[in-house]
This record gives structure tokens, C-alpha cells and sequence, in this order.
């Protein structure tokens, strides 16, 4: 029973372009929605989040974007760069965190 | 503080006999996870701890697992009897105050591969 739903499961974007990450959830009580970012042999690390009660928050190159009413998140990268290149896995928390199964991005030079 | 520890990185076992991971959390975290992450999935819930009450446990985690954390600082996950299926990244991430609202902090994973 999959909660959090990333279908997928990878992307490529051009150095310098915008890349987005999407993300649907079933469950309407989630009150936080976070992204994580993953490098091979390393545990996710914390990205961005958003609380349920806005639709947008921004951190540098970062925004992440909430529509409730579709159940649905996606996260904006723009410049897209090199370095950005990993899996990145959604979340949704209630008592517990959900994770969807990840996006791997490449960002090609 | 470096963050969360997990040791050991890799365990390999033979099928039946029994695996002990170890997490110790960011010391003033007070919220401790479980989770376990298998090839092209995302980490699934095991069970968390609060302090060391253990408040939640996944029907993934059967009675061949076990977790506990006594004095609600480090935490340790015992698998008995291991079984092939078990292999996976098993990671643990903490809680608490000081980072963003919902934040985990993860560990870099115990990898187990059961023979």
C-alpha cells in the first residue's frame, strides 16, 4: 500500500535548465512533505519541506510546490547542475514518514 | 557531533543465524528511526522509538525482529534467524529539536546480505 508515489523513476535534464521532481500522495492527513537527496553508499539527506498548510516554499535554487487539492508535490531545481545529480525521494509525515520509491536525476553538462 | 553512527556498515551472514545493528543518534535527538530500503524502493518504516519508548512498529518488522532502546540514546535492531529476503540497507535517522520541522537525519545504512 503505497502512501507517497513517485512514478518516475528517472529524469534527465540539461546543465543549466530546470529539472522537476513530482510526487503524488493518497493520504490528506500528511501535515509535512519533504524531499531527500540521495548519493550511492551515503543515507538521504534532508533537502527542503513544506508544512500542509502553504503551497510553496523556496530555498535558493530549490521550490517546492503543493497542490492539496490534486494530492500532488513537485520540487523545481533551476540552474539544474552537475552536482545535483543523485536519487531524490520524496516524504510525507503524520506520525510516521512515508517515502516514495526516488527519482534518479542526471544533470548532464 | 558528527551525526547519526551505524556500524556495522556491511554484515554478511548465513541464512539462520542471527545479525545485531547498531545507531547511535545525534545526542539531543529524542525521536529514533528504523527503516529498511531494498533495491529501487524507497526506505520503508520499520519502527520508531521516542526517547526509549518504542511507539510504533510496521507489520514489516515479524517477530524475528527485534529493537530496543534502553536508556533512549543509541538504539540496536536484531534480526534472529535471518532469512535471503532480509537483505536490504537497513537505516536509522533521528529526530529533534533544532532541525526543520519533519527533518530526519539519517545514518549511511548497515548493509546485510544473507547467503
Amino acid at each position: 500500500d503505497q502512501q507517497v508515489k513517485q512514478n518516475s523513476p528517472s529524469l534527465s535534464v540539461q546543465e543549466g535548465r530546470i529539472s522537476i521532481l513530482n510526487c503524488d500522495y493518497t493520504n490528506s492527513m500528511f501535515d509535512y512533505f519533504l524531499w531527500y537527496k540521495k548519493y550511492p553508499a551515503e543515507g538521504p539527506t534532508f533537502l527542503i519541506s513544506i508544512s500542509s498548510i502553504k503551497d510553496k516554499n523556496e530555498d535558493g535554487r530549490f521550490t517546492v510546490f503543493l497542490n492539496k487539492s490534486a494530492k500532488h508535490l513537485s520540487l523545481h531545481i533551476v540552474p539544474s547542475q552537475p552536482g545535483d545529480s543523485a536519487v531524490y525521494f520524496c516524504a510525507a509525515s503524520g506520525n510516521q514518514f512515508y517515502f516514495g520509491t526516488g527519482t534518479s536525476l542526471t544533470v548532464i553538462p | 557531533d558528527t551525526g547519526v553512527s551505524q556500524n556495522p556498515r556491511h554484515k554478511i551472514t548465513k541464512r539462520g543465524q542471527n545479525v545485531t545493528f547498531r545507531c547511535d543518534p545525534i545526542s539531543e535527538h529524542n525521536r529514533l528511526y528504523w527503516y529498511r530500503q531494498t533495491l529501487g524502493q524507497g526506505p520503508e518504516f520499520l519502527t520508531y522509538f521516542q526517547n526509549e519508548a518504542q511507539l510504533e512498529k510496521s507489520r514489516l518488522l515479524s517477530d524475528r525482529f527485534s529493537a530496543e532502546r534502553p536508556k533512549g540514546s543509541f538504539s540496536t535492531l536484531e534480526i534472529q534467524r535471518t532469512e535471503q529476503g532480509d537483505s536490504a540497507m537497513y537505516l536509522c535517522a533521528s529526530s529533534g529539536p533544532g532541525g526543520a520541522t519533519g527533518e530526519l537525519f539519517f545514518g549511511e545504512g548497515s548493509r546485510l546480505t544473507v547467503l
